[in-house]
């Protein structure tokens, strides 16, 4: 079974700083794909950012990109010039694109991101 | 275009009482799952179906039944409720063929 793990409980960061927030896993399978995921005090689950496994080029959404190391399995997610908006819950997330197994997503258990002012 | 509802959005029960938490989605997808959430903790997959008249069973899914009728509705039944099952559900869907998927905005179900 996969694992996802994060961790760092917590982040702290200054308004207009960037900040990376860590994401490693364990897995045996060669194709996947992983995701970022936030979630503010509303609870709302929001896909920040995905890459595919099999894409050496490190995604990037805006001012979110990451760094996909596939042989270290690592996943790391950078938040350049950070906004007060972008202080929630962030989740790593892995999904087998393997068929045959449970369609689902492996979650880690999160990194609380604050923004200071 | 709804998105995925989920019905309700908190309810309170007591040891032993039975209910069904619903979720629906109105975007054709083939693809629906539950998971839930306890505090410290990622979203575990309880149950999953990939069509309807298919379910499965995921990481967690004692407790918990699951049948798909129809493509819209996925609904989440609780037998006979444990304070173990005290939590924050999340219902999901996604496209067979897209890897993004839909959350509901979760329903907080705490058992006294």
């Amino acid at each position: 079974a996969q694992t996802v793990t994060q961790s760092q409980p917590e982040m702290s960061v200054q308004e207009a700083e960037t900040v990376t927030l860590s994401c490693t896993y364990d897995t045996s399978e060669s194709d996947y794909y992983l995701f970022w995921y936030k979630q503010p005090p509303s609870r709302q689950m929001i896909l920040v950012i995905r890459q595919e496994a099999y894409k050496q080029q490190n995604a990037t959404e805006n001012r979110f990109s990451v760094n996909f190391q596939k042989a270290a399995k690592s996943f790391s997610l950078k938040i350049s010039d950070s906004q007060l908006g972008d202080a929630a819950m962030y989740f790593c997330a892995y999904r087998s694109a393997m068929g045959g197994g449970a369609d689902g997503l492996t979650f880690g258990k999160g990194t609380h991101l604050i923004i200071q002012p | 275009n709804a998105g995925v509802t989920q019905t309700p959005k908190f309810q309170v029960l007591k040891t032993g009482q039975s209910m069904t938490l619903q979720c629906a989605q109105d975007m054709n997808h083939e693809y629906m799952s539950w998971y839930r959430q306890d505090p410290g903790m990622g979203l575990r997959l309880i149950h999953y179906s990939v069509g309807a008249g298919i379910t499965d069973q995921g990481e967690v899914p004692n407790g918990y039944n699951v049948s798909r009728s129809t493509t819209e509705d996925f609904p989440l039944r609780l037998l006979s409720a444990a304070p173990s099952q005290t939590s924050v559900y999340f219902c999901a869907s996604r496209r067979q063929d897209s890897l993004e998927q839909y959350f509901g905005p979760g329903t907080r179900l705490t058992v006294t």
